[in-house]
């Protein structure tokens, strides 16, 4: 079973707030993704890690932050947060293999709310 | 860039019936997925797909790998209540930093 842990669950917050989202995996897994959904709709790819030290921008533009320093721990920021910015925020790992695609593994999300 | 298509977009059945959902693409993918996503939670894992014509099987869920490699296929046989939530298919290719691209969703909701 896949243990990755997102907090917090739930987050409402006044415009122009810093705000970090948190992820960590107990897995060891080198990869690590932050997505972007809105409630029913398909999930979009915003931010990925390869490893420490390692992140890139995902398909879909977006005006948060991330890092990775340590392997199991992949926070998600956000410098002024706006309305915009309202949306529900997963974070998945998976392992690296050299062949195959290994399936990700997602946490239960943040929701936030901005107001 | 890529888009996945599924359908049907929502579907209502009844509880013991058989349910087929289908993704399609206009690109290639070399690895599917399908997961179910619960409200209030994130998605779970239900079958990984890694061959072209590959069947495989989890339990009451079934999906196919197609032969043109852009498109699956998940049924479901025998419906349960708990069965209702959200399912996606999601493609990938090797070389991506496994990025996934997810479909639509197919929203399912069973009644008794």
């Amino acid at each position: 079973e896949a243990d990755i842990y997102q907090t917090p669950r739930y987050l409402v917050i006044g415009t122009g707030k810093k705000i970090t989202l948190e992820c960590s995996q107990t897995m060891g897994h080198d990869k690590m993704y932050w997505y972007q959904q809105d409630p029913g709709m398909e999930l979009h790819l915003i931010h990925y890690s390869y490893g420490v030290n390692s992140t890139e921008k995902g398909d879909l533009s977006s005006e948060s932050t991330v890092s990775r320093i340590r392997t199991e721990h992949f926070p998600l920021t956000l410098e002024s947060a706006r309305p915009s910015h309202t949306s529900q925020y997963l974070c998945a790992s998976s392992e690296q293999h050299r062949e195959t695609n290994q399936p990700q593994h997602f946490g239960d999300g943040t929701r936030l709310s901005i107001l | 860039g890529q888009q996945l298509n599924q359908s049907p977009q929502s579907m209502f059945i009844q509880e013991g019936e058989d349910v087929s959902m289908n993704c399609t693409s206009s690109s290639i993918f070399n690895t599917w997925l399908w997961y179910k996503q619960d409200p209030g939670e994130g998605p779970v894992l239900l079958i990984a797909l890694y061959k072209a014509g590959e069947l495989t099987s989890n339990g009451r869920l079934t999906a196919q790998f197609g032969i043109t490699r852009k498109d699956s296929f998940l049924n479901i046989s025998a419906s349960i209540p708990s069965d209702v939530g959200i399912y996606f298919c999601a493609g990938a290719n090797t070389g991506t930093a496994s990025k996934l691209t997810f479909g639509t969703g197919t929203r399912l909701q069973v009644t008794l």
